[in-house]
């Protein structure tokens, strides 16, 4: 079984619509998470931390749920620019601060 | 701020030799450097986690004498692909950390060996 698990996509969104995915995690000790934002052949980039009462940065909402062990991103208003894969992204519990990454959610959004 | 340079941004190279990334961290010290590997449609994984100073830990199947890693300094990761091939392509990336869980990733190196 996959550290993180994601639904590949692609998930096709219209211009302005709003769309939601998960990801699941396995190590229940896990304590950071993040969703990060990966262009097509680029690195990627931090879009927002994930914190245990849930948490909003402008059209984006995260939320975990340590019971279930999965964590989630909604877009609100989808725009054309947000066309991108969304990686899940949790912190291990060694001491060197350590990623795992899932495969990521490929986002289209469509006019 | 943040800004993490790669080089080279790409590579080709012959079966059998070997290629140099620079990973620099250009406006912070990264006691921590992490160098991750990318195939198509997968995930990042983590190859070695390097230390200013230490030797690399390298992750599970990993080949310390194949991935040479070394980090001379707070801003400065090497990662060396010795006697590379066709199978060693793929998309290399950097990664330099100031705090715990906090990583700033370099624009990444692709490698094709031919």
């Amino acid at each position: 079984r996959k550290e993180v698990e994601q639904d590949p996509g692609p998930f096709n969104v219209p211009e302005g619509a709003t769309v939601a995915f998960n990801c699941t995690y396995s190590n229940s000790a896990s304590q950071s998470f993040f969703w990060y934002r990966q262009d097509c052949r680029k690195e990627p980039k931090l879009l927002m931390s994930v914190y245990s009462s849930g948490n909003e940065d402008g059209r984006f909402t995260a939320q975990l749920n340590r019971a279930s062990q999965y964590i989630s991103l909604l877009i609100r208003d989808s725009k054309l620019s947000d066309s991108a894969t969304y990686l899940c992204v949790v912190g291990t519990t060694d001491s060197w601060g350590k990623l795992q990454f899932g495969a990521g959610t490929q986002v289209v959004v469509t006019p | 701020g943040a800004v993490v340079s790669q080089h080279p941004s790409w590579v080709i190279c012959k079966s059998g030799t070997s290629v140099k990334i620079e990973c620099r961290s250009l406006d912070f010290q990264a006691t921590t450097m992490f160098w991750y590997r990318q195939f198509p449609k997968q995930s990042l994984m983590l190859m070695a986690t390097s230390n200013e100073g230490s030797k690399a830990t390298y992750e599970q199947g990993v080949e310390k004498d194949k991935f040479l890693i070394n980090h001379a300094s707070l801003t400065l990761s090497t990662l060396t692909v010795t006697s590379a091939h066709p199978e060693d392509s793929s998309f290399y990336i950097c990664s330099a950390s100031p705090r715990l869980y906090e990583q700033y990733f370099g624009p990444g190196t692709r490698l094709t060996v031919t």
